[in-house]
């Protein structure tokens, strides 16, 4: 079965530093992956995805996320953080048993610090 | 503009009452989806459809009811039954295929009172 486990449930970093969090996969089959955002008390809103096509996945806001299948990761990063990066971010693969639906992580929430 | 509504946004629910959580769509998906969301545990599936008059079981749906008798519509009711209902709860929608990204409403925020 797929699954996704993000490591670290809260990541602070200043406002310019280089923005890491972490995901990672559990699939016996090649997975499509997803990365969401959501703001306080609002829906998710999708930052990338995978779909097999590019290891290295550019998404909005600035930003990005690699595919590697050798560590069973995909980590977003973006080089510098902005305040308004704020917010609760959500790695989800596809799975399916019958019928396609997203398995997400735990979430890490993201601080931004001045 | 194209989108999921969900409404209400906020919901109180007294003890022992069922309360239904609207979610509708325009974006002409196939799939509905209806997630449970708590502080450090992410979402959990409660109900699917991928079809217009058919529905499946998630991973927590004990307490919880669905119908699709459109395909734009899903709404969920919370039943009495479900101990523990105070949550933030999504919509989304999606075509269905594996490769393609679930959409997703604003949230409903129940809570028991």
């Amino acid at each position: 079965a797929q699954s996704v486990t993000q490591l670290g449930s809260h990541v602070s970093v200043s406002e310019g530093a280089l923005v890491l969090l972490r995901c990672n996969y559990s699939s016996s089959v090649p997975p499509y992956l997803f990365w969401y955002v959501q703001y306080p008390n609002q829906g998710l809103q999708l930052l990338l995805k995978y779909t097999s096509a590019a290891t290295l996945v550019k998404g909005i806001n600035g930003f990005e996320a690699e595919f590697k299948k050798s560590e069973t990761s995909f980590h977003l990063t973006k080089p510098s953080a902005h305040m308004s990066d704020a917010a609760e971010y959500f790695c989800a693969v596809s799975r399916i048993q019958g019928a396609q639906k997203l398995v997400f992580g735990q979430g890490t929430r993201l601080t931004i610090n001045p | 503009d194209g989108g999921i509504t969900q409404s209400p946004k906020y919901l109180f629910r007294k003890e022992g009452q069922n309360v239904t959580l609207s979610c509708e769509q325009n974006l002409n998906h196939d799939a509905m989806y209806w997630y449970r969301q708590d502080p450090g545990q992410g979402l959990r599936l409660i109900y699917y459809s991928q079809i217009v008059n058919d529905f499946q079981k998630g991973d927590i749906a004990e307490g919880y009811s669905v119908s699709r008798e459109k395909k734009e519509s899903f709404p969920l009711t919370v039943t009495s039954a479900q101990k523990n209902p105070t949550a933030f709860y999504l919509c989304a929608s999606g075509t269905g295929t594996v490769n393609t990204e679930a959409f997703f409403g604003q949230g409903t925020r129940l809570t028991v009172v």
